[in-house]
């Protein structure tokens, strides 16, 4: 089967760094892609992967090993407003999104 | 520009009746998609559309229907609504690009009592 493993819940200092970590078994890679969801909201995209390294865009950052089928999402300066799940998702082979069942990120000041 | 609206916003619905959920999208996306978001579980995918004329099912198609008449709208249908269909309806259009990243509306949520 597939499968995408996140950690549930995860807790930062505002100020501070935190790493994501995602770990899939999937059919087939397409691409890795990072979605933001604030409670109530609808996801929103944050960065995507398909060649093994790392992508950098602002304070969000995100690495991909294909051959670990291993994943990060690196937050830095972390802002209150950074408070919100974190969604991993790989494109199989048949092109439909694998989606975590995402993790919550608590900012405390 | 919208991007994508959905309707309603929430409803409370009594078992066995029929419900459409409205997606609609303007930035001519050729794919879209509906998912149901439960807590604990990923998002997973009810129906999909690469282009109008066309759908397809997902992982968890039982109990809904889609149509796709034109590029903009792709309304989702609960024939006879059961409670374990209870969850949060995103629907998302994807931009054909190298990534085709999937762009989200702000969801439905639906209870069945």
């Amino acid at each position: 089967g597939q499968n995408i493993d996140q950690p549930t819940e995860m807790t930062a200092t505002e100020g501070a760094i935190v790493q994501i970590n995602c770990t899939y078994q999937t059919s087939g890679f397409n691409g890795l892609f990072w979605y933001q969801q604030h409670a109530g909201e609808a996801p929103t995209f944050l960065s995507y992967n398909v060649l093994d390294g790392l992508e950098e865009k602002g304070r969000f950052s995100s690495f991909l090993s294909r051959s670990k089928g291993y994943s990060y999402l690196l937050l830095k300066e972390l802002q209150m407003k950074d408070s919100a799940s974190y969604l991993c998702a790989v494109r199989d082979s048949n092109y439909q999104l694998i989606w975590g069942a995402g993790t919550k990120l608590i900012i405390k000041p | 520009i919208a991007g994508i609206t959905q309707a309603p916003t929430s409803q409370i619905l009594a078992a066995g009746r029929r419900m459409t959920l409205r997606c609609t999208q303007d930035m001519r996306h050729n794919a879209m998609y509906w998912y149901r978001q439960d807590l604990g579980l990923g998002l997973r995918l009810i129906h999909y559309s690469n282009t109008a004329g066309t759908t397809g099912k997902g992982e968890v198609p039982d109990g809904y229907s889609v149509s796709r008449a034109n590029t903009d709208d792709f309304p989702l249908t609960l024939a006879s609504a059961v409670p374990s269909q209870t969850s949060v309806y995103f629907c998302a259009s994807s931009d054909g690009t190298d990534t085709d990243t999937q762009y989200f509306g702000p969801g439905t949520r639906l209870t069945v009592l």
